[in-house]
């Protein structure tokens, strides 16, 4: 069984510019969610979508957007880029949402730098 | 804010002993799970192991276990027999049972195994 799937594996931006990201979750898993891995911040949670539908949300401004599609792959959005939004951002996908505490299931990761 | 701290951000272990990773949270829900997962250097997070906070019995996955102390709110990571391929960040998770697949992350313990 393929993984959760992250494309693009890295990518380099300038400020101002926006930025799509692709993740394709395990096949069957319809929970995604979305992290920002930085050296300064961590592990930040940004959302979570199932269903097509954003389910929770995290503590980002509204530069960050994303959404799901009917089979389950997410995109996430960042416009107008920020020196300060260089980071890994981490895609997860489960098999449902809570409550039962499925575990997540990672992905590696598209590496932003932005310049 | 319901926060996961990890007080080691570093940590060294001979190969072939034990070492145990801190990790101690706050929560006010009285059902939620705890996760660890690894980090690698090749970026991928693995899910080590999970606990289930409605049970007492501590979980073990092979090398691995933890010791949860629910009222003391501290959840460590036992490795025993440790491996070179045991070299990685180590992450301890919480999530809550009302959020969805929102996990709050520790800040990370980075486990050095010397040959």
């Amino acid at each position: 069984k393929a993984g959760v799937t992250q494309t693009p594996r890295y990518l380099i931006k300038t400020r101002g510019q926006q930025v799509t990201l692709s993740c394709s979750p395990i096949s069957g898993h319809r929970s995604v969610s979305w992290y920002q891995q930085t050296p300064g911040q961590g592990l930040q949670f940004l959302f979570e979508y199932f269903s097509e539908t954003q389910r929770n949300k995290g503590n980002f401004p509204g530069r960050f957007s994303g959404r799901q599609f009917s089979n389950s792959r997410s995109e996430m959005n960042v416009s107008t880029l920020e020196l300060g939004d260089s980071a890994l951002y981490l895609c997860a996908s489960s098999l449902a949402p809570g409550p039962v505490g499925q575990p997540q299931h990672f992905g590696d990761g598209t590496r932003l730098s932005i310049l | 804010a319901q926060t996961v701290t990890q007080s080691q951000p570093e940590m060294s272990v001979q190969e072939a002993e034990t070492v145990t990773l801190s990790c101690t949270y706050d929560t006010s829900e009285s059902d939620y799970y705890l996760f660890w997962y690894k980090q690698p250097p090749s970026r991928q997070m693995i899910l080590v192991i999970r606990q289930e906070a409605y049970k007492q019995q501590n979980a073990t996955e092979n090398r691995f276990s933890v010791n949860f102390q629910k009222a003391a709110k501290s959840f460590s990571l036992k490795i025993s027999d440790s491996q070179l391929g045991d070299a990685a960040m180590y992450f301890c998770a919480r999530l809550n049972n009302n959020a969805g697949n929102m996990l709050t992350f520790g800040g990370g313990t980075r486990l050095m195994v010397k040959p």
